[in-house]
Formats: structure tokens, sequence, C-alpha cells
């Protein structure tokens, strides 16, 4: 079973809108955090934000926020005012406890285009 | 502060030849992982080392790869002998030894071609 999905392949929305990308996870640690990343045509990888699994409050960091429903196992970016230069890749990745919060499992990304 | 360092940034190279990808972690990172991405595959974790140690390379694809950390500054992967199958970009990242809230750290990758 995959760890991490991201059921929307591509995503499009126009600038200035509002945007979500989902993201489902599957684990039975108590224990884990969960990671967005952007990547963009560039090809970097750009870590975004971040929410760890007893953290009562949804993350933010700027326009990003993460909307975070543990009972439902989601962790879905929220992304405000959209701009051009959001345009990219973005991945959303877990690490659990068991296994040391070594490893990061990525999910296999959602395309996102912003039009003017 | 320097992020992730890898070279070289693209590689192209021929069927059967060696070829070694270089990393430098950040400074007071003791964790350091390679990831290959590919269309079809996505981001697969090949190996990681804690405190120089490699402690999982179950993701390395097959005996032609090998990865090496001599000291906490440097590691290496190495491919011999290369094959087109292998061309993907590779990426190093870095982070903090504990704690699920440390990011990864990831350098921009080296774009592999083996023709």
């Amino acid at each position: 079973a995959q760890k991490i999905t991201q059921t929307q392949p591509g995503m499009f929305v126009q600038e200035k809108e509002a945007v979500t990308l989902d993201c489902t996870y599957d684990t039975s640690d108590p224990s884990y955090g969960l990671f967005w990343y952007k990547q963009p045509s560039s090809g970097e990888m750009i870590f975004l934000i971040y929410q760890g699994s007893y953290d009562q409050q949804n993350a933010t960091e700027g326009r990003y926020s993460l909307n975070f429903q543990k009972a439902r196992k989601s962790a879905n970016l929220v992304i405000s005012a959209s701009q051009l230069g959001d345009s990219a890749m973005y991945f959303c990745a877990m690490r659990e406890e068991n296994s040391g919060y070594s490893t990061l499992t990525f999910g296999k990304g959602t395309m996102l285009l912003v039009s003017p | 502060d320097a992020g992730v360092i890898q070279s070289p940034r693209h590689e192209v190279t021929e069927m059967g030849q060696e070829v070694t990808l270089r990393c430098k972690p950040i400074s007071g990172h003791n964790s350091l992982f390679w990831y290959r991405q590919t269309m079809m595959r996505g981001l697969e974790l090949l190996i990681y080392f804690n405190n120089n140690v490699p402690i999982d390379d179950s993701g390395m694809p097959e005996d032609r790869f090998s990865a090496k950390m001599p000291n906490a500054s440097f590691s290496t992967l190495k491919i011999q002998p290369s094959e087109p199958r292998d061309s993907a970009v590779y990426f190093c990242a870095s982070s903090q030894l504990t704690g699920a809230a440390s990011p990864l750290h990831f350098g921009n990758g080296t774009r592999l071609t083996v023709t």
C-alpha cells in the first residue's frame, strides 16, 4: 500500500485565487511528521511547510497552510492568493517514528499551473 | 549558510562507463540521503547515512550502485557500469539526525543521461 497518496496529477488555478492540493497518508505510528515540497521547472526541491502528528494547530507559513485532518489521515496544502511563480510540482512526504524519523517517503506529486 | 552542494549538475555518459556523483551536506547535519527521481517511479530513496554510517541501502537497485561517506562533509554515489535505465535525476539531501520535524534539505540534483 502506498504510504502517501496524491490523487490529483494536475491542478489549474487562476492567479490570486486559492487552491488546495490533496494528500492522504497511511501509517500506524502515533508519531510522524508531514512535509510539503515544491519543485519548480528548474528542478530543485524546496521545503515549504511541516505538520507534526501531535500538533494541535494547523501549520502556516506565509501563503501556505496545511489542512491537517488526523482522523482522515489527510494533510492538504492550501495556497492562498496564487501567483504565477507558484506553478510547479508539489510533493507531500512523511517521516515516521518507526523508521527512527530517518527516511522521508514521498507521494507522486501534483503539478500546479497558475494562469494569469 | 550554503545549502547541500551536488556535482556535477549534468552528466552524460555512455553505457558501461563509471559514473560518480558527489555531495556535500549542510554543515552540522548528521543524516545524508541519496534519492533518485524518474517520471515512472517518482522519488525513490536509494540509501541513507546517519553519522557517516550507512543505515539502509535497500533502495539501491543492484550491485552496480555503491555509496560512501568517508566523512561528515562528503559523500559519493557511484554507478559502475552504467546503463541507459540509470538515466534520472539524482538528489542528495541532508537533515539533522533526530526529530520528525527536521526537513530534508535537498541539493539541486545531478541529471544523469546514459546513452
